[in-house]
């Protein structure tokens, strides 16, 4: 079956840094989302992205479609320890906006205070 | 807005058995999909249901089946468990054909013993 490659699969940064992890696919993907993972909890949504070359931003996260379709990229600046958490990327083949969606296996994210 | 939940929250069986998980789906949300979580990985998609019919299957066994009722709550039914049917068990309802606004409730986990 289709797989998303993320890496890395764990970071541990101090509170302040900025934070970068990205996916990788080897296939076309129409949709990109970045979700996230507390203990205990289901995924949330952070961003979507649409379009290829798309850039967009929720506050201090920022997440990038890219060109060729086949990846994305999520930053987080200035870190805080309520960022601690599992991010997964994960991507919707078809366009009917019903497909299923394949995630990553996700980046375990810890902050340093 | 009640949001997803899903029932129980944790359960134990025994291999060879029977389980049923349910889930609610927010309001107004009539597309209903379960992915399974293995500890460790990303979300894999098992199933999808809208009007009460199959829309959509992953690559899992007929052993893994599921209902959506009128008001669009759904159960997920897992025959004959097996011990690699551990797992955490999430529920995801959306909007018909916007599915990268879905919310996703906060799991079962189940384990097989």
């Amino acid at each position: 079956g289709q797989q998303l490659n993320q890496s890395p699969q764990s970071m541990f940064i101090q509170e302040g840094e900025d934070v970068s992890m990205n996916c990788t696919s080897s296939s076309i993907f129409n949709t990109w989302l970045w979700y996230k993972q507390d203990p205990g909890e289901g995924p949330v949504l952070l961003i979507a992205l649409y379009k290829a070359g798309e850039l967009t931003s929720n506050g201090r996260l920022t997440a990038q479609f890219g060109i060729t379709r086949k990846d994305s990229f999520l930053n987080i600046s200035a870190s805080i320890p309520s960022d601690v958490g599992i991010y997964f990327c994960a991507g919707q083949l078809g366009n009917s906006g019903n497909t299923p969606l394949v995630f990553g296996k996700g980046t375990r994210l810890s902050v340093i205070a | 807005e009640t949001g997803v939940t899903q029932s129980p929250t944790h359960l134990i069986k025994t291999r060879g058995q029977q389980v049923t998980l349910r889930c609610s789906s927010q309001s107004g949300h009539n597309t209903v999909s379960w992915y399974q979580q293995a500890l460790g990985q990303g979300p894999q998609f098992i199933f999808q249901y809208y009007r009460e019919e199959e829309n959509g299957r992953g690559n899992f066994p007929p052993r893994f089946s599921g209902l959506q009722f009128p008001n669009y709550s759904s159960e997920l039914n897992v025959n004959a468990l097996e011990l690699d049917d551990s797992a955490l068990y999430l529920c995801a309802s959306s909007p018909r054909g916007r599915g990268t606004e879905a919310f996703f409730g906060q799991g079962t986990r189940l384990t097989v013993v």
